[in-house]
């Protein structure tokens, strides 16, 4: 039982590059969350998905996409990347309003 | 502004003593959690309190809930070196599956 795994785990992009960073989860939850975390800050919600088939959009959603790709999978795609997308991406899932089980995060550094 | 916000931002005691900290939000909630995070680590749920609920206890953590008044606080008794972490918490929104964070307290228990 792994929990959120979340590849990778590092990634350095230049100005431009595109992106995907993965998620799945083994707890059969039927919500996940993508969050940004920046320097001495809380995290940011990106976009979530309620249930499978469904996404919404969090406080930051500008500049990234998603896609729930089944109940365990939820991806996260940056198009075209920016310095200021220099974050720490954290991946959670919960059964719908109970608590969040979360990733170890991916370190996303763009130059 | 984050709709939940901590208070205060850096907390420094020795170990043995008690530490508090409060949570102020703007919105309706459906429920409060507060969740630690180690240094370059990812997000563990401490505990979460439903907003028709006062007070819950957790081992040697408290939890209260004041809606009338949008706050909340965290209590941990006889603190460990073990619990030196940010702690923050995280409203999940009335009517929705957001779950908005707070900036977090850094706590520094000193042996």
């Amino acid at each position: 039982n792994a929990g959120v795994t979340q590849t990778p785990k590092f990634q350095v992009l230049k100005t431009g590059q595109s992106m995907t960073l993965q998620c799945a989860q083994d707890m059969n939850h039927n919500s996940m969350y993508w969050y940004r975390q920046d320097p001495g800050m809380g995290l940011r919600l990106i976009y979530y998905s309620a249930s499978e088939g469904t996404t919404d959009k969090g406080e930051v959603p500008n500049g990234y996409n998603v896609s729930r790709l089944n109940k365990r999978e939820f991806s996260l795609r940056l198009e075209s990347a920016a310095p200021s997308q220099t974050s720490v991406y954290f991946c959670a899932s919960s059964e719908y309003y109970n608590e969040q089980f979360f990733g170890p995060g991916t370190r996303l550094t763009v130059l | 502004s984050q709709q939940g916000e901590e208070d205060p931002q850096a907390l420094s005691i020795q170990e043995g003593e008690n530490a508090t900290m409060n949570c102020s939000y703007k919105t309706s909630i459906n429920n409060l959690q507060w969740y630690r995070q180690n240094s370059g680590r990812g997000l563990v749920h401490l505990i979460l309190i439903r907003s028709n609920e006062r007070e819950k206890h957790s081992g040697r953590l408290r939890v209260t809930l004041d809606t009338s008044k949008k706050s909340s606080s965290l209590l941990i008794t006889a603190s460990r070196a073990a619990d030196t972490a940010s702690y923050f918490c995280a409203t999940g929104l009335s009517g929705g599956f957001k779950t908005i964070f707070g900036a977090g307290t850094r706590l520094f228990v000193k042996a």
